[in-house]
């Protein structure tokens, strides 16, 4: 799962602030999922996306959150005006186009939120 | 509504012991079972995984077990090792999908 790149790893915000988290996905993979980990929680499915479009974005929350993963760059997840419960840790997925692949996908190394 | 219910939430097993975590789901439309294990800081990395078309996988000290009338699945890790102490999420996708649906996760501590 190296091959998933995440930053920042580590991200502190005041309450108010806005937190950009950046994904470039493995090699030839253009698929990317966003999922967020809470303590004592699982991961909790948030946005599908292939370039330029947003597949599935049923686990965003309505508001302060977005996504886009376009034609040339990262994908990046925004928070706006983030408040202490966003604290957690954000993980970003690739898979690659097409076919079945065995459904797998594969993960960064996360990157995690802290807003004092 | 929680699509995939994994227990137990954590599980101590002593070096050279068997470590099982079982899962269960409701979604007949789920065909694909993967495994994940975290190790603490890190994402998570696919373990293993099965299709519902079998009733077993093995891969090393790792063994999935699939019992599709029951809608249960289970990871066994033979022989623990203190290195497979980590955070195991079972997981189940459908139709094709890639999106996978998380169990809670299950904490193994191996004691050496």
């Amino acid at each position: 799962n190296a091959g998933v790149m995440q930053n920042p790893r580590h991200l502190v915000r005041r309450r108010g602030q806005e937190a950009r988290l950046r994904c470039s996905p493995m090699k030839g993979h253009s698929h990317v999922y966003w999922y967020r980990q809470l303590p004592e929680e699982g991961l909790k499915f948030m946005v599908y996306l292939q370039k330029e479009n947003i597949i599935d974005e049923s686990g965003m929350p309505k508001e302060r959150f977005s996504a886009e993963f376009p034609k040339e760059g990262p994908s990046i997840l925004r928070i706006q005006q983030v408040v202490r419960g966003d604290s957690a840790a954000y993980f970003c997925a690739s898979s690659p186009p097409g076919g079945r692949s065995g459904n797998t996908i594969y993960f960064g190394e996360g990157s995690w939120l802290t807003v004092v | 509504q929680q699509q995939v219910k994994q227990s137990p939430q954590s599980l101590i097993v002593q070096k050279g012991g068997i470590s099982i975590i079982n899962c269960a789901y409701e979604n007949t439309a789920f065909d694909y079972f993967p495994w994940y294990q975290q190790f603490p800081g890190k994402g998570p990395a696919l373990l293993i995984a099965i299709r519902p078309d079998v009733s077993e996988k093995k891969e090393g000290r790792f063994t999935i077990s699939f019992n599709k009338s029951a809608k249960q699945f289970s990871l066994h890790i033979m022989d623990s090792q203190p290195g497979d102490s980590a955070t195991y999420f079972c997981a189940a996708n459908s139709g094709g999908s890639y999106i996978p649906t998380f169990g809670r996760g299950t904490s193994l501590i191996v004691h050496p």
